[in-house]
């Protein structure tokens, strides 16, 4: 079955921490990877998205993930987080040969301290 | 664009009670579905449409039906509301057809069933 995990329920930071949020996922053949985020009160925007290419991927905010097919990863990283970062990530996966479904993995809330 | 727009923002229902969740988009999106937000478990698909006249079940499609009649429209229909079906829920269109796709997210509909 389809199914993408996520490392942990709840991160705390200080400011100026670097954050990396794990994603794992488990979807026959070839897939396309997202990261959104959901600030407190607002709907989810998208971060950055994987297709092809470069598995580095740069997203906004100063955010970047990177895809390691053999681990089926796609890590969510930052250098130095801001409070302003304090959200919800989800990790999402959709199959390259069938754009239909979007599976979210259950989501990492991110406290950033000032 | 208004983009994705979803009413009502908030709803109590009682057991038993029947009610529809309107989803609507000026983008003209062939793609559209309904997710819902439960603490700690992400975002799960409920329903989804690949364009007018076409639905298909998602990860948790009990209890929900829907119809896409317009490509613009795609309401969801709780028949005989569960207080198991409290929840957040949420719509989204994209593309359906261009790989570069993002998904819009509807600001949510925050349901409660008593």
């Amino acid at each position: 079955a389809q199914s993408v995990s996520q490392h942990n329920h709840h991160v705390i930071l200080s400011e100026a921490a670097s954050l990396e949020l794990g994603c794992n996922y488990s979807y026959g053949g070839t897939v396309n990877l997202f990261w959104y985020v959901q600030y407190p009160g607002q709907h989810l925007q998208l971060l950055l998205k994987y297709f092809s290419g470069d598995p580095l991927v740069k997203g906004i905010k100063g955010f970047e993930a990177e895809f390691i097919k053999s681990k089926f990863s796609f890590n969510l990283r930052k250098p130095s987080v801001q409070w302003s970062d304090t959200a919800e990530y989800f990790c999402a996966v959709s199959s390259k040969t069938s754009y239909d479904k979007v599976i979210f993995g259950p989501g990492t809330s991110l406290s950033v301290i000032p | 664009n208004a983009g994705v727009t979803q009413t009502p923002k908030f709803q109590v229902l009682k057991t038993g009670q029947s009610m529809t969740l309107q989803c609507a988009q000026d983008m003209n999106h062939e793609y559209m579905s309904w997710y819902r937000q439960d603490p700690g478990m992400g975002l799960r698909l409920i329903h989804y449409s690949v364009g007018a006249g076409i639905t298909d079940q998602g990860e948790v499609p009990n209890g929900y039906n829907v119809s896409r009649s317009t490509t613009e429209d795609f309401p969801l229909r709780l028949l005989s509301a569960a207080p198991s079906q409290t929840s957040v829920y949420f719509c989204a269109s994209k593309q359906f057809r261009d790989r570069g796709y993002t998904q819009y997210f509807g600001p949510g509909t925050r349901l409660t069933v008593l």
